[in-house]
């Protein structure tokens, strides 16, 4: 059965380094999302991806953050200047159409 | 009014018990919502989903109940065992947007634990 991949598993980083986290969306699927998770509390959307472009971000999605699909079949997710509160479990999801989102295991980021 | 409430927090009952896990929301434009289990160091993983025009969906041993009135929605899971225990999230989103975003929000999980 076809899944959501991420790479890295783990990644740790200091407080105002760049972090590239990617996805490789099951193949075929429309709509890309990141959602992230907080230690202990729910997930939480920042951004959808269709067609090509954002279509919709939460006020979590500030200016440190960007998306790119850079070719058919990655889908990253960028952190420009990291900060503590950014440490978090990062899930990128995708879709075939307006319903089920199908997760990746997740990149566990940690910024000391 | 984007908020999903779930309840109880965390809940523990003997294998072979019925667990209830409680969601309601605010916004009636939400026209979608799944059920999500995630297990430690995993994402999450969709279990059931229900549209409002239903009233009941049973997948399994797992039954989700929607009353549209009161806007609430509960997760049932019959004769549960311990490889059940997991975090549980509710969901909601709107599908008829067009928008090309079908976000999904989330309640804050409920921690289940099954007793042998």
């Amino acid at each position: 059965e076809p899944e959501v991949t991420q790479t890295p598993s783990h990644q740790v980083t200091q407080m105002g380094q760049e972090v590239i986290l990617r996805c490789v969306p099951i193949s075929n699927h429309l709509y890309f999302y990141w959602y992230r998770q907080i230690l202990g509390q729910k997930v939480e959307f920042l951004v959808s991806f269709y067609n090509n472009e954002i279509s919709e971000k939460s006020e979590i999605f500030d200016d440190q953050f960007s998306v790119e699909r850079p070719d058919g079949s990655n889908f990253t997710l960028k952190i420009r200047s990291t900060k503590l509160e950014d440490s978090a479990m990062y899930f990128c999801a995708s879709s075939p159409h307006q319903e089920t989102q199908y997760f990746g295991p997740g990149t566990r980021l940690l910024v000391l | 009014q984007q908020q999903v409430k779930q309840s109880p927090q965390s809940l523990i009952v003997q294998k072979g018990g019925i667990p209830i896990i409680n969601c309601a929301y605010e916004n009636t434009a939400f026209d979608y919502f799944p059920w999500y289990q995630q297990f430690p160091g995993k994402g999450p993983a969709l279990l059931i989903a229900i549209r409002p025009d239903v009233s009941e969906k049973k997948e399994g041993r797992f039954t989700i109940s929607f009353n549209k009135s009161a806007k609430q929605f509960s997760l049932h899971i019959m004769d549960s065992q311990p490889g059940d225990s997991a975090t549980y999230f509710c969901a909601a989103s709107i599908t008829f947007s067009g928008a090309g975003s079908y976000q999904l929000t989330f309640g804050k999980g409920t921690k289940l634990s099954v007793i042998p």
